[in-house]
């Protein structure tokens, strides 16, 4: 079955410490994107990525980076820069650029600071 | 640009009584309309999508939405619910033939008591 996959579904990070989480998707989608969510604040968008080594920003892009080597893997960094980092981490895909496409997601990963 | 307003952050309901979840959107263009289920720990799943139409759509596990456009509201409602709808129900919208990225509203936590 096509699918996205996430990994890992728990990470910890220490301070200072930059951690990457990985999105794997067999869809053969164009477009992946990067949302963090906390309690009682919905999605928000950090990077999104429409085709093959190009990227952008989303609206909470600072402390963290992505890249798009491939068009199955879309990781994402989170660097020492974000601060406030605990949360669950959502990476999600659809077809193409049409807006009618909804998207797929994969089950997330939970970070956590030690 | 669009947004979302999802009115309710949480609600209670018996099981077998029925459902509405309400949401409403700005936009000042034509948009699309989707309702995702996410259950604890996991990602979210479509429900149903409006693009065009029929303004009542019908979605997975009996639930449907309704699209009024001089309400600009997409409420999701259910007849009859049981244990297993507890989730976190999420309303996005993505503007016809423009960015194709969606936004989501805060989320409504449906939660079914026996």
């Amino acid at each position: 079955d096509g699918g996205i996959t996430q990994s890992p579904k728990y990470l910890f990070r220490k301070e200072g410490q930059n951690v990457t989480l990985s999105c794997e998707q067999n869809l053969n989608h164009d477009a992946m994107y990067w949302y963090r969510q906390d309690p009682g604040q919905g999605l928000r968008l950090i990077y999104y990525s429409q085709i093959v080594n190009d990227f952008q920003k989303g609206d909470i892009a600072e402390g963290y980076s992505v890249s798009r080597e491939k068009k199955e893997s879309f990781p994402l960094t989170v660097t020492s820069a974000q601060k406030n980092p605990t949360a669950f981490y959502l990476c999600a895909s659809n077809s193409d650029s049409l807006s009618n496409q909804p998207q797929h997601f994969g089950d997330g990963t939970r970070l956590s600071i030690l | 640009a669009q947004s979302v307003t999802q009115l309710d952050s949480q609600v209670p309901v018996f099981e077998e009584a029925p459902v509405e979840l309400r949401c409403n959107y700005s936009s000042s263009v034509s948009v699309y309309l989707f309702w995702y289920v996410q259950y604890p720990n996991q990602g979210l799943q479509l429900l149903l999508k409006y693009l065009s139409g029929s303004t009542l759509v019908k979605g997975i596990n009996g639930f449907e939405a309704e699209f009024n456009k001089s309400q600009t509201s997409f409420h999701l409602r259910k007849p009859s619910v049981h244990i297993s709808d507890t989730a976190e129900y999420f309303c996005a919208v993505s503007k016809s033939g423009g960015s194709y990225i969606p936004t989501f509203g805060r989320g409504t936590s449906l939660i079914v008591h026996p």
